[in-house]
């Protein structure tokens, strides 16, 4: 079974601060994702990457970055965090064939910050 | 534009009754269309996936789905709810982009 794990599952930040979320899937999978869950929103996506040292934005990009630096790790910074970047941060992954693999989610980070 | 639509935000049935929860998408291409069920605190998991071939898709956990083109539907159904299938749905679809684009979830809600 295809393993993606985030770092923490709650994660409490100052507004200002720089916030770093983690994701590692064990399949080596080339397509790695980030998106924010809010009530009544569904899942958007902040950003994604194909391959190690790319990216591509998502529909939500701004005050955020990422970094693929191995193909298994893609991490999620938020910049300089606002309160409204409270919310439910889920990673995802998938083999290539980016529209139609399903992709593997892992249990999400809930981040608030205050 | 590529969209995909989740009539419902909160679903109720009584265990041992039908579950419909409805899922209609936009696309000018043929689509990849997914079912994922989340749970509370956890991911998404991937209930059943449309690609090509078949168009009754059956999953786990007893779900179906039916894509149906000239309705451009793909409607998750299962015969008889159990209290264990209380959790959020999501449906997913895969067009001429290269990504998923997610409906906004249905809750669905099993009552005794």
């Amino acid at each position: 079974d295809v393993k993606v794990t985030q770092s923490s599952r709650y994660l409490v930040k100052r507004t200002g601060e720089k916030v770093f979320l983690e994701c590692v899937q064990d399949m080596d999978h080339e397509n790695m994702f980030w998106y924010r869950q809010d009530p009544g929103l569904g899942l958007r996506l902040i950003y994604f990457s194909y391959d190690v040292k790319m990216k591509e934005k998502g529909d939500i990009p701004e005050g955020y970055s990422v970094s693929r630096e191995k193909k298994e790790r893609f991490s999620l910074i938020l910049e300089s965090a606002s309160t409204n970047q409270t919310s439910m941060y889920l990673c995802a992954s998938s083999s290539p064939g980016l529209n139609n693999q399903p992709q593997h989610f892992g249990d999400g980070t809930r981040l608030s910050i205050l | 534009a590529q969209s995909v639509t989740q009539l419902g935000s909160h679903v109720s049935v009584s265990e041992g009754a039908l579950v419909l929860l409805r899922c209609n998408y936009s696309s000018s291409v043929p689509p990849y269309l997914f079912w994922y069920v989340q749970y509370p605190n956890q991911g998404l998991q991937l209930l059943l996936k449309y690609t090509t071939g078949a168009t009754l898709v059956k999953g786990i956990n007893g779900f179906e789905a039916e894509f149906k083109k000239s309705e451009t539907s793909f409607h998750l159904t299962k015969p008889s709810a159990h209290m264990s299938d209380a959790a959020e749905y999501f449906c997913a679809f895969g067009g001429a982009t290269n990504k998923l684009i997610f409906g906004t979830g249905t809750l669905l809600a099993v009552q005794p």
